[in-house]
């Protein structure tokens, strides 16, 4: 199976900064097939980005994906209060379908 | 606006059979273009997918859980289940039910989650 790795574990920013969150796979994401959810405590995911850079319906433009093959990226362009959380990347072009281990954003 | 609510025990025995329901509002499974499906993530780590069924029964499961898990729908209910057999408290997780576009796998709207416990 494809193991995604995201890095930092942990990232500590403030309001109004720029964040780059980066998920690296094991082998080639066939399709760009590359989603981002955000995960606030207590809460579900909620879907980002997925073919690595489409933005879900009610997403902020602050927030884009990119990348291809086996490297990827979400970059939040300016932080807003309610951005820090949790996010993971899931593959889904190779079954199983897995995830990262998440980057938690913090101020 | 499509809502989906995980129902079920929140503690099971060792050994028992974990059962869950996801009871979907705002959408119909009959009406096709969506698997159906559920992940679960271990206290304080990541998402683990635990499978899919489409409306008409197809059902992929996660290799890793695939001789302990059954998941089934009934459509006359807008429901689906999972069933999780044999566990152990390492089965223990917060259940989350989710719906999966077809032809792609990602997870585009999911219920809030319920806490399953594996304890005697």
């Amino acid at each position: 199976e494809i193991v995604l790795t995201q890095s930092p574990g942990t990232l500590s920013l403030s309001p109004g900064e720029r964040a780059t969150l980066s998920c690296r796979a094991s082998q080639s994401v066939s399709s760009s097939y590359l989603a981002w959810y955000q995960q606030k405590p207590g809460q579900a995911p909620r879907l980002l980005i997925y073919g690595a850079s489409s933005r879900t319906s009610g997403i902020p433009d602050r927030f884009s994906g990119s990348g291809s093959g086996t490297d990827f990226t979400l970059t939040i362009s300016r932080l807003e209060p309610e951005d820090f959380a949790v996010y993971y990347c899931q593959q889904y072009g190779s079954s199983p379908q897995t995830f990262g281990q998440g980057t938690k954003l913090e101020i | 606006q499509v809502q989906l609510q995980e129902s079920g025990p929140g503690l099971v025995k060792p050994s028992q059979t974990l059962s869950l329901t996801c009871t979907v509002s705002g959408d119909s499974i009959r009406s096709g273009g969506y698997y159906w499906s559920w992940i679960r993530q271990h206290p304080g780590e990541g998402l683990e997918w635990i499978g899919y069924i489409y409306y008409s029964g197809g059902t992929y499961y996660n290799p890793s859980l695939r001789s302990r898990v059954t998941i089934s729908v009934d459509t006359s209910k807008n429901q689906f289940s999972l069933k999780l057999r044999s566990v152990t408290a390492a089965d223990t997780a917060v259940y989350y039910c989710a719906r999966v576009p077809t032809g792609t796998t990602f997870l585009d709207y999911w219920g809030q989650g319920t806490l399953v416990t594996v304890s005697s």
